[in-house]
Order: structure tokens, then C-alpha cells, then sequence
């Protein structure tokens, strides 16, 4: 059974600081990962979709990586704002047709 | 990227009455179309995957006749709470997969928050 975990839970940096979100993933035959933000209250955002066969995936500041064989991804955000405190989701899908498994989200919060 | 929304994105009901929540795709057409779940603090649990024109299929403990979903065209999908109590309160998020465009990738709706008195 798939099961996606998100370190930290939690995570406070101060304005301008570069930072890495992590995801690890049980079982390494994954179709492809997705990273979401969530502002509260909020539904997801799209972030970044990474193929199985891909290495990384960027998106102005954001980079996502991938590394399948040892089940990790990371998420690096450079420059931090304020704006993009949110909590950052991961999910993984197993096959072409199949469900999105979530990991528990990062609570980011940018300092002024 | 695609657009998904949701109405209303707030609902307050009493006790024992039923609630129905639209998803819709906006600017594409969607095969499948996913209702999640969410406590405060918590993860996305997904509880059933709709398939335009089929029968949803459950996520094991979800009651499916407690939560009525109906898939009835490509752009449209709803979810009605029957018989509603406060234990059903909750965040409930709609999701919607591009069939045909890169990866499947999935596509939220900025959810309905439900809270039953």
C-alpha cells in the first residue's frame, strides 16, 4: 500500500530564505507526482506534475525534483515571500487511470 | 491550467436535511471527476471517483447512499449529503481530470465548506 509522508509538518523561515519541502513515497512504480498548494480554506492549486520518467520540473521559483528509486521528491522554493505562505501538498498516482495518494502538507509560513 | 469550480462554496443546513454541491469544469471536459474530503489540520481523503455517464465508484467506508453522487454530463458533477447530521461537517473538494491532455493531471475546485447544526 502507497503511503506518502511530508517532512516537516510544519516550517517558518524569514523573508528571502531559499527552502526545500520534502516528500517520500513508500513504493518507488509511480505513473507520476504531483505538487499543490493550499491556501486555507482553500481547494488545491497545481503546482508542478513530474512523469516518472522526469528528473525535475520548474516553474519561476519553484523547482521539483524527483527521484523514483528512492522514493523522494523535494520541492525548492527559492526567495521566499510572504504570498506564498500556504500549506504545499504532495500526491503520487500509481497507473495512468489511477487515484492521486496524498501526503499530510508542509505548513509553510513566510515572515516579513 | 484548467478551471474547476464549485457552488456554493458555503453551505449551513440543520440537522437531517439534504445537501447537493455542484462541481463544474469550466473550460474543459472531464471524464472523471474525483469528490475528496477534508478535516481541519488534515489531508485530502478522497471518497468517491465519478465517471461521466456511469456509477461513482466508493472508497471503502464511504456510504453510498449517504453520499449521492451524480456524473451526469462531461462538465458537470454533483454530490448531495442526504440526511445530513454534524458529523458531516466538513471541507469537501471536487477534482477533475483532463482526459487527453498532458498525464491525466488532476484540477481542484476551491471546495465547499459544510457545516450542519
Amino acid at each position: 500500500k502507497q503511503e506518502v509522508t511530508q517532512i516537516p509538518a510544519a516550517l517558518s523561515v524569514p523573508e528571502g530564505e531559499n527552502l526545500v519541502l520534502n516528500c517520500s513515497f513508500t513504493d518507488s512504480a509511480i505513473y507520476n507526482l504531483q505538487w499543490f498548494r493550499q491556501d486555507p480554506g482553500k481547494g488545491l492549486t497545481s503546482l508542478l506534475l513530474i512523469q516518472s520518467s522526469q528528473r525535475e520540473q520548474t516553474s519561476g521559483r519553484l523547482n521539483a525534483s524527483l527521484d523514483k528509486s528512492s522514493g523522494r521528491s523535494t520541492l525548492y522554493i527559492a526567495a521566499s515571500q510572504p504570498g506564498d505562505s500556504a500549506t504545499y501538498l504532495c500526491a503520487v498516482r500509481r497507473n495512468q487511470g489511477g487515484k492521486l495518494i496524498f501526503g499530510q502538507g508542509t505548513e509553510l509560513s513566510v515572515k516579513p | 491550467g484548467a478551471v474547476v469550480s464549485q457552488h456554493p462554496s458555503w453551505v449551513i443546513c440543520k440537522s437531517g436535511t439534504s445537501v447537493k454541491i455542484e462541481c463544474r469544469s469550466l473550460d474543459f471536459q472531464a471524464t472523471t471527476m474525483f469528490w475528496y474530503r477534508q478535516f481541519p489540520k488534515q489531508s485530502l481523503m478522497l471518497m468517491a471517483t465519478s465517471n461521466e455517464g456511469s456509477k461513482a465508484t466508493y472508497e471503502q467506508g464511504v456510504e453510498k447512499d449517504k453520499f449521492l453522487i451524480n456524473h451526469a454530463s462531461l462538465t458537470l458533477s454533483t454530490l448531495t449529503v442526504t440526511s445530513a447530521h454534524p458529523e458531516d461537517s466538513s471541507f469537501y473538494i471536487c477534482s477533475a481530470r483532463v482526459s487527453g491532455r498532458t498525464y491525466n493531471e488532476q484540477f481542484f475546485g476551491p471546495g465547499t465548506r459544510l457545516t450542519v447544526l
